[in-house]
């Protein structure tokens, strides 16, 4: 199986400013075929259900703001919030698609500092 | 638009059975493969099974392997889960999910609200 490792588990960061999260995959998620890493990027908020984010590891989902960005290839990726909104504070899961079973990171919580 | 209704859940003793339910609308169901994903109290995403959009092709997590099954009724538009010999940790919420497309494995793009399942004596 594909082991997700997220980090860090928690952070805190100042309205506007950037929160940064990682994502490393035991193995690599890219396929050579078609040069795309499978990998998504979700945000929960509390008491709600998970929302999608980013795909194929950069591809931002429909209406997903432009604050939000994803980087990285092969087995290790980053989400980035470039200025972060209050409506942001959430936990954030990556998940690769590439092989079964699918497999999500441990999240991590984003806070208002 | 897109909504994911799961029901069926509740509490059940460990050793007993489940089935959860899925129903769905605002697209066109028969063309997209389904997820099920669970969710502990108070921890992270698992993955638990998928179901292509003709029912043809199941994947199961270990976890849940020979004890779940995943199905599907197109002309119903709802997605199932049969849960046999339920554990202590399986005790979740449940949450089916469409995936965004069919043809390989994607992530999922919608996601209902959850069915919370607890298995205890």
């Amino acid at each position: 199986d594909i082991v997700m490792t997220q980090s860090p588990d928690s952070l805190a960061v100042s309205l506007g400013e950037r929160a940064t999260i990682n994502c490393k995959s035991s193995q690599s998620v890219l396929y050579s075929s078609d040069n795309k890493n499978y990998l998504a990027w979700y945000q929960q908020k509390p008491g709600q259900p998970p929302k999608l984010l980013i795909y194929w590891a950069s591809t931002r989902e429909s209406g997903v703001p432009d604050r939000f960005s994803g980087s990285g290839s092969g087995t290790d990726f980053t989400l980035t919030i470039s200025s972060l909104q209050a409506e942001d504070v959430a936990v954030y899961f990556c998940q690769q698609y590439f092989f079964t079973p699918l497999t999500f990171g441990g999240g991590t919580k984003v806070e208002i500092k | 638009q897109v909504q994911l209704v799961e029901s069926g859940g509740g509490v059940v003793q460990p050793g007993r059975s489940l089935r959860l339910s899925c129903a769905a609308s605002g697209f066109t169901f028969s063309g997209y493969a389904m997820h099920w994903v669970r969710q502990a109290p108070g921890k992270g995403l698992e993955w638990v099974a998928v179901i292509s959009f003709d029912g043809n092709n199941k994947e199961y997590a270990d976890s849940v392997k020979g004890r779940f099954t995943i199905s599907r009724d197109n002309s119903k538009n709802t997605l199932y889960l049969q849960m046999n010999t339920l554990r202590p940790e399986d005790t979740a919420v449940y949450y089916c999910a469409r995936q965004q497309y069919s043809g390989s494995w994607a992530p999922a793009d919608n996601w209902g609200q959850g069915t919370l399942v607890t298995v205890s004596s």
